[in-house]
């Protein structure tokens, strides 16, 4: 079974612009969820998506938006860029609830804000 | 609110030697999910361990194994007999065990060195 896959996975941009990731589960997962890695903060969650509906949501402004298709692939967008958006963004799928309750990680996104 | 600790930042050791990192979290649920995930230089999340709050039985895989201690809130894991492929950053994480949340809380990781 192939794994979760990212898209792409390194990104450069400038202040003020606007950037979308592409994130592909497990076949058969239903649940998506974004985080966020920085020296500074750590792994943080962004959110998280399941049956094209969000679930839940971290702590972070509303440049951070995304959405999930019915074939349960995800995109985030990041509007207007800040230097501080620079990080590794990490996709994770899992099928949900109970015993299923493990996410599996894709590879990430390195974005670099300049 | 949960919150996750791993008061290891960096740990070296020789090969061959064992290791062991540190994992202690907080929260007000009864029940919850445990996790071990390594993160290679490559960067990717790889998951290692889920352990149920309600099953309180240690695991050993391989080289590798677990100690979970509802009392003290800890979740040890201990490499044995390290190899130079155990070079990564580690990182413990708590979940809510409520059905339609999946949120993973992290800690800080710990990075490990094996010296070769």
């Amino acid at each position: 079974k192939a794994g979760v896959t990212q898209t792409p996975r390194y990104l450069i941009k400038t202040r003020g612009q606007q950037v979308t990731l592409s994130c592909s589960p497990i076949s058969g997962h239903r649940s998506v969820s974004w985080y966020q890695q920085t020296p500074g903060q750590g792994l943080q969650f962004l959110f998280e998506y399941f049956s094209e509906t969000q679930r839940n949501k971290g702590n972070f402004p509303g440049r951070f938006s995304g959405r999930q298709f019915s074939n349960s692939r995800s995109e985030m967008n990041v509007s207007t860029l800040e230097l501080g958006d620079s990080a590794l963004y990490l996709c994770a799928s899992s099928l949900s609830g109970g015993e299923r309750k493990t996410q599996y990680f894709g590879p990430g996104t390195r974005l670099l804000v300049l | 609110a949960q919150k996750v600790t791993q008061a290891q930042t960096e740990i070296s050791v020789v090969e061959k030697e064992d290791v062991t990192l540190d994992c202690v979290y907080e929260t007000r649920d009864t029940t919850y999910y445990l996790f071990w995930y390594k993160q290679p230089p490559s960067g990717e999340l790889v998951f290692l361990i889920r352990r149920n709050s309600f099953d309180e039985q240690n695991e050993i895989s391989g080289r590798y194994s677990w100690n979970f201690q509802k009392s003290t809130s800890s979740f040890n894991f201990t490499i044995t007999a390290s190899q130079v492929v155990d070079s990564a950053v580690y990182f413990c994480a708590l979940s809510r065990f409520t059905f339609g949340n999946e949120k993973l809380t992290f800690g800080t990781g710990t990075r490990l060195t094996i010296i070769p």
